[in-house]
């Protein structure tokens, strides 16, 4: 298996509601990121997990929460973003060796939408 | 600190002409440079990478690009254009040879759009 998985690939969603977006790897690499990508631009990193924890977060407002509950599972936990927050999201992973992280490997991305 | 300059943000070429995406890069370190390539409303996909070996590195559906160190240029090149081909296309610098704690963050470059015509 070497493909990185993304669910839902569309999300629609109020400014009130909580929703989550979920990234799936088996590929067995301990690094996962998530990217925010506006039309017409490069990926923005948010966040990056290494081995599970937290190693990054860039600056990125408290309404996106990050989760990693295992090796294999990145959550994005959504609530109360604002209509400039609707984006495709993706999720990247990339195997460590040796202590350096190696080329990422990028899921296919949701489409958000904030009504 | 590392940058990435695509120096076009737009290239149309025929179908089986050659295709040209240039890519300049600055980086501290030895760098670990990358092409994704991007279609409409999809993820990136890895066509191929640079990590210190090999200068000229082939990468899949036919795309090489080669590593100039005195030019400081990745540049992309394909012999034959596909329509398949028209797509977005980002070159890549890591600084995951950097050391430290840096989790192999990429700097992007801004994209160049292929448009390629029957």
């Amino acid at each position: 298996d070497t493909e990185v998985t993304q669910t839902p690939k569309h999300l629609v969603m109020g400014m009130t509601n909580k929703k989550s977006l979920k990234c799936e790897q088996h590929m067995g690499h301990r690094a996962m990121y998530w990217y925010k990508q506006k039309a017409k631009k490069p990926p923005e990193l948010m966040f990056v997990y290494s081995y599970e924890k937290l190693s990054i977060n860039e600056s990125v407002p408290s309404r996106f929460s990050p989760e990693c509950p295992n090796s294999s599972l990145l959550n994005l936990h959504l609530h109360a973003l604002q209509p400039e927050d609707s984006a495709l999201y993706l999720c990247a992973s990339s195997r460590r060796t040796s202590g350096v992280y190696n080329e990422q490997f990028f899921g296919p991305g949701t489409r958000l939408t904030v009504l | 600190a590392q940058s990435v300059t695509q120096l076009d943000s737009h290239v149309s070429v025929s179908e089986g002409t050659p295709v040209l995406l240039r890519c300049n890069y600055s980086s501290s370190y030895s760098p670990s440079l990358f092409w994704y390539v991007q279609h409409p409303n999809k993820g990136l996909q890895l066509l191929l990478k640079y990590t210190s070996a090999a200068t000229l590195v082939k990468g899949i559906n036919g795309f090489e690009a080669e590593f100039k160190k005195s030019e400081t240029s990745f540049h992309l090149t394909k012999p034959s254009a596909h329509m398949s081909d028209a797509a977005e296309y980002f070159c890549v610098v890591s600084d995951f040879n950097a050391g430290g704690t840096s989790y192999g963050k990429l700097t992007f470059g801004q994209g160049t759009i292929l448009t390629v015509h029957p």
